[in-house]
């Protein structure tokens, strides 16, 4: 069965960087393409970045745009989010999805990033 | 930008009811439009996708319908399991996805 499982997350200084993983399992990774969806505490789903299935094409939200790096290893069914220059308004759980024809159809459980002094 | 005006925000509603949302689009979509439900602390779950197809595994109590820029969500006979919140998402303008604001489901 499909299995997202995110890692990675913790408390961080503003200012300062984090790399998330997601661990994909259950069915051929290289044939999809990913998002990095994030929920802050209490909010709504924010889209942040998307990786098409073979690391060709990757896509950003204004507000993370040249902070965040999506990539993808393959050969390892790993995604990651590179976050550099963290504020306090990237604190949320960040969610890893499979992207299916054109729809999410599978999620991780998320891993929760705060950033605080 | 699209954005996606979902309603009510919350509700109230007792089991055996049946609920309906609403989720407009500020442009033309087409029915390129997903329904989530999301319970605290869980991950979202894909119910609809292509604004009324049901996705495999979900029980056929879930609904939706519309294209263009007016889309509802049904549930009908409402289970004690079905108490969470539920967003729409559109993808007309892929790569990026937009999601509703939410509408938060509780009991009478």
């Amino acid at each position: 069965q499909v299995q997202l499982v995110e890692s990675g997350g913790g408390v961080v200084q503003p200012g300062r960087s984090l790399r998330l993983s997601c661990a994909a399992s259950g069915f051929t990774f290289s044939n999809n393409g990913m998002h990095w969806v994030r929920q802050a505490p209490g909010k709504g789903l924010e889209w942040v970045a998307v990786i098409w299935y073979d690391g060709g094409q990757k896509y950003y939200a204004d507000s993370v745009k040249g902070r965040f790096t999506i990539s993808r290893d393959n050969s390892n069914n790993m995604l990651y989010l590179q976050m550099n220059s963290l504020r306090d308004e990237d604190t949320a759980v960040y969610y890893c999805a499979r992207i299916y024809g054109t729809r999410p159809d599978y999620w991780g459980q998320g891993t929760l990033v705060t950033v605080s002094s | 930008d699209i954005q996606m005006t979902q309603s009510p925000s919350s509700l109230s509603a007792s089991v055996g009811d049946t609920v309906t949302i609403t989720c407009q689009a500020s442009q033309d979509i087409s029915n390129y439009l997903n329904w989530f439900q999301q319970k605290p602390g869980k991950a979202p779950k894909l119910l609809i996708y292509d604004a009324s197809n049901l996705q495999p595994g979900v029980p056929s109590r879930f609904s939706g319908s519309g294209s263009g820029t007016d889309f509802t969500f049904t549930i009908n006979s409402l289970q004690p399991e079905d108490f969470a919140t539920y967003y729409c998402q559109q993808y007309d303008h892929l790569p990026a996805l937009t999601f509703g604001g939410g509408t938060k489901v509780e009991i009478k």
